[in-house]
């Protein structure tokens, strides 16, 4: 069964660098979306992206943050100078159609940590 | 602001038993909503979704009631098994897909 793929599980970082988040999306999807959850907390939406750009954008979603798609199948999230804040749990998701009534399908997440 | 959230944090429940996960919401237009599990270390996973043209949805094991009157949601798993231990969000699945604060179900063997 197709699956939404993320790299690294774990990223560790020093407050104040730049960290790189990757994510593979199913290959016939064409929505993409990001989401943060600090530990114990709900799931927060970030962006959503279709046809290279993006979409929809929540207030999380700041200058700090910068996505990208290398290639035609990753898909990266870029947080440059990370604040202790920024610890969390980030999952990439993928639809087939950006319409509210298609599932959205996540990844396993990379857990970052900022020291 | 609008917002959807969960009553209870943690619900312990015996290994074959009927459990009840509830949810409020507080925007009346919403249509459209699911419930999503997530395991340790792992992403939110679909379980079931429900419209607001409907008031119940049953999948296997799992029902979703719907009360447009009072915006709530319940989902109900039936004969309750110890994979079913998990963190439970209900989702309002509109233009954001905008996750409750979660419920952590708990299975006793």
């Amino acid at each position: 069964e197709p699956e939404v793929t993320q790299t690294p599980s774990h990223q560790v970082t020093q407050m104040g660098q730049e960290v790189i988040l990757r994510c593979v999306p199913i290959s016939n999807h064409l929505y993409f979306y990001w989401y943060r959850q600090i530990l114990g907390q709900k799931v927060e939406f970030l962006f959503s992206f279709y046809n290279n750009e993006i979409s929809e954008k929540s207030e999380i979603f700041d200058d700090q943050f910068s996505v990208e798609r290398p290639d035609g199948s990753n898909f990266t999230l870029k947080i440059r100078s990370t604040k202790l804040e920024d610890s969390a749990m980030y999952f990439c998701a993928s639809s087939q159609q950006g319409s509210s009534y298609n599932e959205q399908f996540f990844g396993p997440g990379t857990r970052l940590t900022v020291l | 602001g609008e917002s959807v959230g969960l009553h209870l944090p943690t619900l312990s429940v015996q290994e074959g038993d009927n459990s009840i996960i509830n949810c409020a919401y507080s925007n009346s237009a919403s249509d459209y909503f699911i419930w999503y599990k997530q395991e340790s270390g792992k992403g939110p996973q679909f379980i079931i979704d429900i419209r607001s043209n409907m008031d119940k949805r049953q999948g296997q094991r799992v029902t979703v009631l719907l009360n447009k009157t009072v915006k709530h949601l319940s989902l109900q798993i039936a004969a309750t098994q110890p994979g079913d231990s998990a963190v439970y969000f209900c989702a309002d699945a509109g233009n954001m897909l905008t996750f409750g604060g979660g419920t952590r179900l708990m299975v006793k063997p």
